[in-house]
């Protein structure tokens, strides 16, 4: 069974950037690894933001990019708003099965 | 604009059963592959099972711990995706998601989700 590993939390300065990652316990993330990123704010459902690596959906703010650092997912929001604030998650597709990391709670402070 | 309404949920004793509905609006749903997925309180996101559409077959997964116990199902005429959860325990709580895949990804469009609470 993958373990899919995300940071517990992170704090961003409004304005700010910062970089959220998406690791698996099975090695390196790769592009084959399809990874999408869902943004869920407090009380709400989750929201699609990115898919497959780095393509966004028509919603998603420019500010939002997803890619691959350093053998990991990775979601960076540049010139991060209050509105961000929320949970992140990502997932990843391993062996065909979907596997969702822990969450990432982002704080804007 | 693409809804999707979940019902269905409730409370439950252990051993129980319970049928989750999805309905879908503004979207083309003959076509879609609709996934369930559910959140713990306080917990993360956990992948249920998806269903693919039916003109590449209409089959079904599911993750390894509700395997035996989960159904997915669909309806195309009403719109309306299923889950049937059966000999249902207390770490099936959590607020169970249903999400369209429009083309896009399996996870393009999620509702609002319904909660399922098992406790006797």
């Amino acid at each position: 069974q993958t373990v899919v590993t995300q940071e517990p939390s992170l704090t961003v300065s409004p304005g700010g950037t910062v970089t959220l990652t998406c690791a698996s316990s099975t090695g390196a993330v790769t592009s084959g690894y399809y990874p999408n990123w869902f943004q869920q704010k407090p009380g709400q459902a989750p929201r699609a933001l990115i898919y497959s690596t780095s393509n966004k959906h028509s919603w998603t703010p420019a500010r939002f990019s997803g890619s691959l650092l350093g053998g990991k997912a990775a979601l960076t929001l540049s010139g991060v708003q209050p509105e961000d604030e929320a949970d992140y998650h990502c997932l990843l597709f391993s062996g065909g099965a979907p596997v969702f990391g822990g969450g990432t709670k982002l704080t804007v402070l | 604009e693409v809804q999707l309404v979940e019902s269905g949920g409730g409370l439950v004793e252990p051993g129980g059963s319970l049928r989750l509905a999805c309905t879908a609006s503004g979207l083309t749903f003959r076509n879609a592959w609709m996934t369930w997925v559910r959140q713990a309180p306080g917990k993360g996101l956990e992948w249920v099972g998806r269903i693919k559409s039916q003109n590449v077959g209409g089959t079904t997964d599911y993750a390894a711990p509700v395997k035996g116990r989960f159904t997915i199902s669909r309806d195309d005429s009403k719109n309306t995706v299923y889950l049937q959860i059966n000999s249902l325990k207390t770490e099936d709580t959590a607020v169970y998601y249903c999400i369209a895949g429009l083309g896009l990804s399996d996870f393009d469009m999620w509702g609002q989700g319904t909660m399922v609470t098992v406790s006797s």
